[in-house]
């Protein structure tokens, strides 16, 4: 199994500009969810989805979509990306929704907004 | 929100030292996990413990719900062992939380060879 997988690993944008990060997992797992990272914080979730078709916002949703048609894949779409939306990005998916279900994180996405 | 707050933020040992790093959290949970985040930015799991004690090898850790906190323990320290550790929490209605994980500020660590 390759896991969660994010791609890319790197990008660059200017202030605007829209583009979509890539996750996936082949482990058949039913939730998924993305946090961002900002320097001396923890993670924060942004959008989370306990299976497909169904998607919910976390603690900072303002300026992103999810959509889930698959089990596998749980893209993230910056509409109009700003420099606040500098941050590292991680994909995160589990078993299924419940509390006992351990999370695996991608290997993240770092984006610079300019 | 939940509020959860990790110590010591930096903490800087020698190989060999033992170590404690604390969470406490503002409310009741059914979820609380501790991760490692290594120097090249990987998230690991390292234990699911919303009460009560559990050891892996060096590692240990123990949450007392009751008085809302969770304890870290690191044995005989490696320098594999620094990076980012970090609590996380969640509650939920229904025994479920949707993974809805909250955060901590996440402890530094640095062992030294």
């Amino acid at each position: 199994n390759a896991g969660v997988t994010q791609t890319p690993k790197f990008q660059v944008l200017k202030t605007g500009q829209s583009m979509t990060l890539q996750c996936a997992q082949d482990m058949n797992h039913e939730y998924m969810s993305w946090y961002r990272q900002d320097p001396g914080m923890g993670l924060r979730l942004i959008h989370y989805s306990v299976g497909a078709g169904i998607t919910d916002q976390g603690e900072v949703p303002n300026g992103y979509n999810v959509s889930r048609s698959t089990t596998e894949d749980f893209p993230l779409r910056l509409l109009s990306a700003a420099p606040s939306q500098t941050s590292v990005y991680f994909c995160a998916s589990s078993l299924g929704p419940h509390s006992t279900d351990t999370q695996y994180f991608g290997p993240g996405t770092r984006l610079t907004v300019l | 929100g939940i509020q959860v707050e990790q110590s010591p933020p930096d903490l800087i040992l020698q190989e060999g030292a033992n170590s404690t790093l604390r969470c406490n959290f503002s409310d009741s949970v059914n979820n609380l996990q501790w991760f490692h985040q290594n120097p090249w930015g990987q998230l690991i799991n390292l234990f699911y413990i919303p009460s009560g004690t559990k050891q892996n090898g060096r590692l240990s850790a123990t949450t007392v719900a009751t008085e809302r906190y969770s304890l870290l323990y690191i044995s005989s320290s490696q320098t594999t062992d620094s990076g980012v550790y970090f609590c996380a929490v969640s509650v939920g209605s229904g025994g479920t939380s949707y993974g809805k994980l909250t955060f901590g500020q996440g402890t530094i660590l640095t062992v030294h060879p």
